[in-house]
């Protein structure tokens, strides 16, 4: 039982191009999230998909597209990075209601 | 809107007691959650309050006063290994919001 996982655990990209992070649970969680995490700022929600099928905006969607390919994934893609995109990224999931998250171990990325 | 205020830093001393504080305006939520996060690593689940009071997990508890929209996180016998980021967070409609959290220092 792996709980959240997240590829890549680094990532440098120069401005303009384009990546996904993908995110997976194994404990048959229906909610997935996807955070970023910058100094002082806490974490911003970024996307959300309360179920397979369904995804919603949080705090901070611009220049984000997500997509909930079955029950255990959850990808984030930037199409055209920005250096203001440089920031940790976190998967989480939680089983439903929001009482309890897992997070992923993070994914750091670089935008130059 | 949702939002979460906490101090951004508290200092301790090593065996001592401390109070994270969050207060919070929001329309209406389902629970008030505790979360630690040490440096370079992910956050980490610590409580919940769903409904008004005090609950305990053994070092740690954390209280909900709905009526006053407020909440705090309780450490005791604080330990060195308590160095860390704590985030409060609340819960409604599948969403879950996050404080800026609060860096505990801890003095030997």
């Amino acid at each position: 039982n792996a709980g959240v996982t997240q590829t890549p655990k680094f990532q440098v990209l120069k401005t303009g191009q384009s990546m996904t992070l993908q995110c997976a649970q194994d404990m048959n969680h229906n909610s997935m999230y996807w955070y970023r995490q910058d100094p002082g700022m806490g974490l911003r929600l970024i996307y959300y998909s309360a179920s397979e099928g369904t995804t919603d905006k949080g705090e901070v969607p611009n220049g984000y597209n997500v997509s909930r390919l079955n029950k255990r994934e959850f990808s984030l893609r930037l199409e055209s990075a920005a250096p203001s995109q440089t920031s940790v990224y976190f998967c989480a999931s939680t089983l439903g209601g929001g009482e309890t998250q897992y997070f992923g171990p993070g994914t750091r990325l670089l935008v130059l | 809107g949702q939002s979460l205020e906490q101090p951004s830093e508290v200092t301790a001393v090593e065996g001592a007691i401390v109070q994270i504080n969050c207060t919070y305006q929001t329309s209406g939520f389902y629970g008030l959650s505790w979360y630690q996060q040490h440096d370079g690593g992910a956050p980490t689940f610590l409580s919940y309050n769903a409904l008004d009071g005090l609950e305990e997990t053994g070092r740690f508890s954390s209280f909900l006063s709905r009526s006053d929209s407020y909440g705090y996180l309780l450490l005791q016998e604080l330990q060195m290994k308590d160095s860390a980021s704590y985030f409060c967070a609340v819960s409604r409609d599948d969403k879950i919001i996050f404080g800026k959290g609060t860096r505990l220092h801890i003095l030997p």
